[in-house]
């Protein structure tokens, strides 16, 4: 059980282009999601959280309107990331949290997406 | 200075071994504590939970605190070479509304030679 997956695992695009990157918990409902960025060989740091019906809350420094999130359903977050640049490119992963289940230990990782803006 | 500190190695032992992961903290608000197992290009896995201080064991793995200090470790007794992968450490305060938000360290690369 609590597993999460992440679509697409890899992506390439160009530069000004939108990506699209789908979060979903498959066998638990999530409240709460979270969406990291994890440069090489750094750690994992957090962009924002997601709740189900409301705005997402971003992490000081990260741009909202740059990273786009919804959070439609109990079991689906997107992160959008608009007009990409190189420098944007990274290893996306998203965490969802058991609903019910507010503890630090009950957030479930996804695979993580690679994204490479040319 | 980094609220989460951890030596990004890399560590590289015998199979066999006993291997000792650390990280040391600066926020003394942090009261849950956490190490995760990350594979190349894959989502981290969590592996030990602690709550405050002290020891918790759970077969080869054994996570200490040590609050006073500000330093946790993880501990892998006969190591394998499926033990092979980058181990996170991560810290959360209490809630009060913070959504237990999880501070990471940057991560051990380790591997484990047969």
């Amino acid at each position: 059980g609590a597993v999460v997956s992440q679509h697409p695992s890899r992506v390439i695009c160009k530069s000004g282009t939108s990506v699209k990157i789908e979060c979903r918990s498959l066998d638990f409902q999530a409240t709460t999601m979270f969406w990291y960025r994890q440069f090489p060989k750094q750690s994992l740091m957090l962009m924002a959280t997601s709740n189900e019906g409301s705005k997402a809350t971003y992490e000081q420094g990260v741009e909202k309107d740059k990273f786009l999130i919804n959070h439609a359903s109990l079991t689906l977050s997107t992160l959008t990331v608009t007009s990409a640049h190189p420098e944007d490119s990274s290893f996306y992963i998203c965490s969802a949290r058991l609903t019910g289940a507010p503890r630090p230990d009950t957030q479930y990782f996804g695979p993580g997406t690679r994204l490479t803006v040319l | 200075q980094k609220e989460v500190e951890q030596d990004p190695g890399p560590l590289s032992v015998p199979e066999g071994a006993i291997v000792s992961l650390n990280c040391t903290y600066s926020n003394s608000a942090f009261q849950y504590f956490m190490w995760y197992r990350q594979y190349s290009r894959k989502g981290p896995e969590l592996l030990m939970y602690t709550y405050s201080s002290g020891n918790k064991e759970d077969g080869r793995f054994t996570a200490q605190v040590d609050k006073s200090s500000k330093y946790i470790s993880l501990f892998i007794r006969d190591s394998q070479p499926s033990d092979s992968a980058t181990y996170l450490c991560a810290m959360s305060a209490t809630s009060g509304g913070s959504n237990y938000k999880l501070t990471f360290g940057k991560g051990t690369l380790l591997t484990v030679n047969p």
